[in-house]
């Protein structure tokens, strides 16, 4: 199984700063990675699938980029509604979701 | 609207079998592949399971294997999930989920989910 390690497991800024959210492999999965925002309450919902591809509604301030076993989600400036918890996904070798990086106000 | 809507949740004992219920609406449900994907609380997210397009494909996770069975019925719109020698480990809020495809190779579409409990 491959195993998905998102680091860090909190991360506080404030409004307007940038983000930076990582993702490890235990072993390649090429660029087929995905990224997801939870909300309290909520389902998950998809920003970017390959990597690096932002999913249909997703403002352009969020990013990503990597392959193989190093994956980073940036968002630019945060906005208030982008507190959340994230989560990166592999489906390179059946399925499996990291264990979520929360994202605070600070 | 496009739309997943989950069902058949509910308290059952160590041991004991439930069927969840997934039922597709605003897409044609028959080309899409569809997962079953589970949350403990204030837990991560988990994948379960994966059923192709007819059903003749199926992956599970090793927790499950062997206990839960993906099912799909084209013609009712719905994705099922039979839970059997159900564990408190089990315990979770399920998510059915669409599969987006080549072109969305992602879960693009959610429902809200079904809890289950496993308890004595």
């Amino acid at each position: 199984e491959i195993v998905l390690t998102q680091s860090p497991a909190t991360l506080s800024l404030s409004p307007g700063e940038r983000a930076t959210l990582s993702c490890r492999a235990s072993q390649s999965v090429s660029i087929y990675l995905a990224w997801y925002q939870q909300k309290s309450g909520q389902a998950p919902r998809l920003l970017i699938y390959d990597a690096s591809n932002r999913a249909t509604g997703i403002p352009a301030r969020f990013s990503g980029s990597g392959s193989g076993t190093d994956f980073t989600l940036t968002i630019s400036s945060l906005e208030p509604e982008d507190f959340a918890v994230y989560y990166c996904q592999q489906r390179a070798n059946s399925y499996t979701f990291g264990q979520g990086t929360k994202l605070e106000i600070k | 609207e496009v739309q997943l809507v989950e069902s058949g949740g509910g308290l059952v004992q160590p041991g004991g079998s439930l069927r969840l219920s997934c039922a597709a609406s605003g897409f044609t449900f028959s080309t899409f592949w569809m997962h079953w994907v589970r949350q403990a609380p204030g837990q991560g997210l988990v994948w379960v399971a994966r059923m192709n397009l007819d059903g003749s494909n199926t992956i599970y996770a090793d927790s499950v294997e062997g206990r839960f069975t993906i099912s799909r019925d084209n013609a009712k719109n719905t994705l099922y999930l039979q839970m059997n020698s159900l564990r408190p480990e089990d315990t979770a809020l399920y998510y059915c989920a669409r599969y987006g495809g080549t072109s969305l190779p992602g879960f693009d579409i959610w429902g809200q989910g079904t809890m289950v409990t496993v308890s004595s």
